[in-house]
């Protein structure tokens, strides 16, 4: 059963601050996800990581994928107050088909 | 609007009712995923269909709960005999091929009393 597993939880920051979100993943997988959720909304899309050192940018954000240590991080740089919001990740099994299997989810709050 | 679009937005029902929550995927798109998510189990695969094969439903939690998808679009979740467990957001996406991102609805927030 594949296992996905974000760290950490809880993230509260100061704005200008940089941080890393960690995403593990127990099983082979050759697709992962970013979303974001603002609170009392629906899941927003932010990457797609389809290769072993993929790396995607969009903003402040930079997402990361080794596939060999089942390992995707979400890099925050500067961080600004809209960005607090809750991150999954999420994971494409290779053997069962698109479902998705989620984190826990990593609850961001920047403080001015 | 372009999105994914969900019905009703929040549903409050009675235990032992049956609900009906409606899917209207973005058009064109093939795949259509159900989840639900919950303060105690996160964010949970319900059930899956591509096309016209035939539907994963190894996320579903009982029998109480069946969904369809009629004519490659709308999608109805059902859940008969509701139980207090079953209050959720229940989310819809649908992708344009299973290989690309999911994109979601706002989801039904539904509560058993």
């Amino acid at each position: 059963e594949l296992k996905v597993e974000q760290n950490p939880l809880f993230l509260s920051m100061q704005e200008g601050k940089n941080y890393t979100i960690y995403c593990n993943y127990s099983t082979t997988s050759d697709r992962l996800y970013w979303y974001r959720q603002d609170p009392g909304k629906s899941l927003e899309s932010l990457f797609v990581l389809l290769s072993n050192g993929a790396v995607k940018q969009e903003g402040r954000l930079m997402a990361s994928l080794d596939t060999k240590a089942r390992l995707s991080t979400l890099h925050i740089t500067a961080a600004v107050h809209d960005l607090s919001a809750t991150y999954f990740c999420a994971v494409v099994e290779e053997t069962s088909g698109s479902r998705l299997t989620f984190g826990e989810g990593t609850q961001l709050t920047v403080n001015p | 609007g372009a999105g994914v679009s969900q019905s009703p937005s929040n549903k409050v029902t009675e235990k032992g009712k049956d609900v009906e929550l409606r899917c209207d995927p973005i058009s064109g798109h093939t795949a259509l995923y159900w989840y639900r998510q919950s303060l105690g189990q996160g964010l949970e695969f319900l059930i899956y269909f591509q096309g016209n094969s035939a539907p994963d439903k190894s996320g579903l939690p009982s029998d109480r709960f069946s969904a369809e998808r009629t004519g490659g679009s709308v999608s109805t979740l059902t859940i008969q005999r509701t139980q207090q467990e079953d209050s959720a957001v229940y989310l819809c996406a649908s992708s344009l091929l299973s290989t690309q991102p999911q994109h979601f609805g706002d989801g039904t927030r539904l509560s058993i009393l």
